[in-house]
């Protein structure tokens, strides 16, 4: 049972340029969610997805676009990347968006210099 | 507005030992309080939660949370420690004014918790 995955695990970026971070589970949740984890800052909420077919911009959403690409997919894409974007991402998902028990993704490690 | 404050960067308890991390929060109305743990290179890992009724909330790998009203408090316990339980513990909550549900929720810094053999 792979749970949620994410891809890749790390990446390096130069300043400027674009990428996509994917995510999927397998666990017929119907919510999913983008956070980035910052060093003593706790985890924020970038964007999610309440349901297949909408989005909705959480705490930190300026610099990113996500897209639900079916119920299991949910990608998180970095248009022009900045070094203020160098963080872990996790993808997680829920059964339902009034469902808090979250499960996640191994984390992205992303570089931008 | 809903905050949520975990007073202490890292906790050290001998394996064997009891160990407590704490949470502190402030809401507006109801609090919905749960904790996360986070395994070194890994995502979080849901523990426990309270939403209502008893103070005392049993969770995973032996963990239980203690809810405290007048303390604005749900600090994590366990009676006795184990190696494996080093990690970073997330505290997290949402405000029942808020509505929504894990898109509403606010996560605190982290404790490392290291347990010493």
């Amino acid at each position: 049972n792979a749970g949620v995955t994410q891809t890749p695990k790390f990446q390096v970026l130069k300043t400027g340029q674009s990428m996509t971070l994917q995510c999927a589970q397998d666990m017929n949740h119907n919510s999913m969610y983008w956070y980035r984890q910052d060093p003593g800052m706790g985890l924020r909420l970038i964007y999610y997805s309440a349901s297949e077919g909408t989005t909705d911009k959480g705490e930190v959403p300026n610099g990113y676009n996500v897209s639900r690409l079916n119920k299991r997919e949910f990608s998180l894409r970095l248009e022009s990347a900045a070094p203020s974007q160098t963080s872990v991402y996790f993808c997680a998902s829920s059964v339902m968006s009034t469902n808090e028990k979250l499960f996640f993704g191994s984390g992205t490690q992303l570089s931008v210099l | 507005a809903q905050s949520v404050a975990q007073p202490e960067d890292q906790v050290n308890v001998a394996e064997g030992n009891p160990l407590t991390v704490k949470c502190t929060y402030s809401v507006s109305g109801n609090p919905y309080l749960f904790w996360y743990v986070q395994y070194p290179n890994r995502g979080l890992q849901f523990l426990l939660k309270y939403i209502t009724g008893d103070n005392l909330v049993k969770g995973s790998y032996g963990f239980e949370a203690e809810f405290n009203k007048s303390q604005t408090s749900f600090h994590l316990k366990k009676p006795s420690a184990l190696v494996s339980d080093s990690a970073l513990y997330f505290c997290a909550v949402r405000d029942s004014y808020s509505g929504g549900g894990a898109d509403g929720l606010t996560f605190g810094k982290g404790t490392h918790l290291i347990i010493q053999p």
